[in-house]
C-alpha cells in the first residue's frame, strides 16, 4: 500500500524555537495533505490542508501565521511551527490521498511528537 | 453537539469476547465512512470502510445506517492484539474523527 513518511519522529525544543515538520509520500504522488494535530487522549483534529503550488487552507482557529505549511512538490509538505510554546506540545500528523481527492482512503504519516518546553 | 461522537469507553473485555462500538455523525451529506484503528501513540491505521451493505472482514463487521446517521463496528472473537483505540471517521467535504474509543482485551 502506500507509504507516507515524516520527520522528526519526534522533537524536544525550547519555548521560542520554531519547528519544521516534513510529510513525503514515498510511492505516489499527492497534489493534496492533510496536517492534523492530536492532544492527548483527544481526537485527531483537522489543522489544514496543504495544497501543492498554492496556498494551504486553514481550518477555523488554526493560526496560519503560526503554522507555515509549504506544498513545495508532488511528495513533500512541511509544517513549521513558529515560535513554538509549551501549549503547541502535541502529536502532529500528517496524511494524503491516492488520487487527490478528500473523499479517498487517507494515508497517515507515522505522526511526529512535539515537547517544547 | 459534536460533528462525529463515539461510546466515551473504555472497554474491558476478556479474550473471545464480542464487542460493539457505536458512532453517530450530525453531517447528513457525509459521503464515506470508516473505521480507523489507532495503537497507542502511534498514527491511525485503516481498519475497514463502512458501505451502506454492510460489510465484513473477517472478525470485523461494520454497519452503516444512512437514515439514522449511525455506523456500528463489532469484533468477535477479540484478541489480545484487538487491543487499541477505534476512531470513527466521516468524510464529506472533509475529514471528522471521533475521539475513539478505548478497547483492552484481557487474557
Amino acid at each position: 500500500g502506500a507509504v507516507v513518511s515524516q520527520h522528526p519522529s519526534w522533537v524536544i525544543c525550547k519555548s521560542g524555537t520554531s519547528v519544521k515538520i516534513e510529510c513525503r509520500s514515498l510511492d505516489f504522488q499527492a497534489t493534496t495533505m492533510f496536517w492534523y494535530r492530536q492532544f492527548p487522549k483527544q481526537s485527531l483534529m483537522l489543522m489544514a490542508t496543504s495544497n501543492e503550488g498554492s496556498k494551504a487552507t486553514y481550518e477555523q482557529g488554526v493560526e496560519k501565521d503560526k503554522f507555515l505549511i509549504n506544498h513545495a512538490s508532488l511528495t513533500l509538505s512541511t509544517l513549521t511551527v513558529t515560535s513554538a510554546h509549551p501549549e503547541d506540545s502535541s502529536f502532529y500528523i500528517c496524511s494524503a490521498p491516492t488520487s487527490g481527492s478528500y473523499t479517498d482512503t487517507q494515508y497517515f504519516g507515522p505522526g511526529t511528537r512535539l515537547t517544547v518546553l | 453537539r459534536k460533528e462525529v461522537e463515539q461510546d466515551p469507553g473504555p472497554f474491558n473485555v476478556p479474550e473471545g469476547a464480542t464487542v460493539a462500538f457505536n458512532c453517530t455523525y450530525s453531517n447528513s451529506a457525509s459521503q464515506s465512512f470508516f473505521w480507523y484503528r489507532q495503537d497507542c501513540r502511534k498514527e491511525p491505521k485503516l481498519l475497514m470502510s463502512v458501505y451502506s451493505s454492510g460489510n465484513e472482514d473477517g472478525r470485523f463487521t461494520a454497519q452503516l445506517n444512512r437514515a439514522s446517521q449511525y455506523i456500528s463496528l463489532l469484533i468477535r472473537d477479540s484478541k489480545l492484539s484487538d487491543s487499541a483505540t477505534y476512531l470513527c471517521v466521516v468524510q464529506g467535504n472533509d475529514m471528522r474523527f471521533g475521539a475513539g474509543t478505548r478497547l483492552t482485551v484481557k487474557p
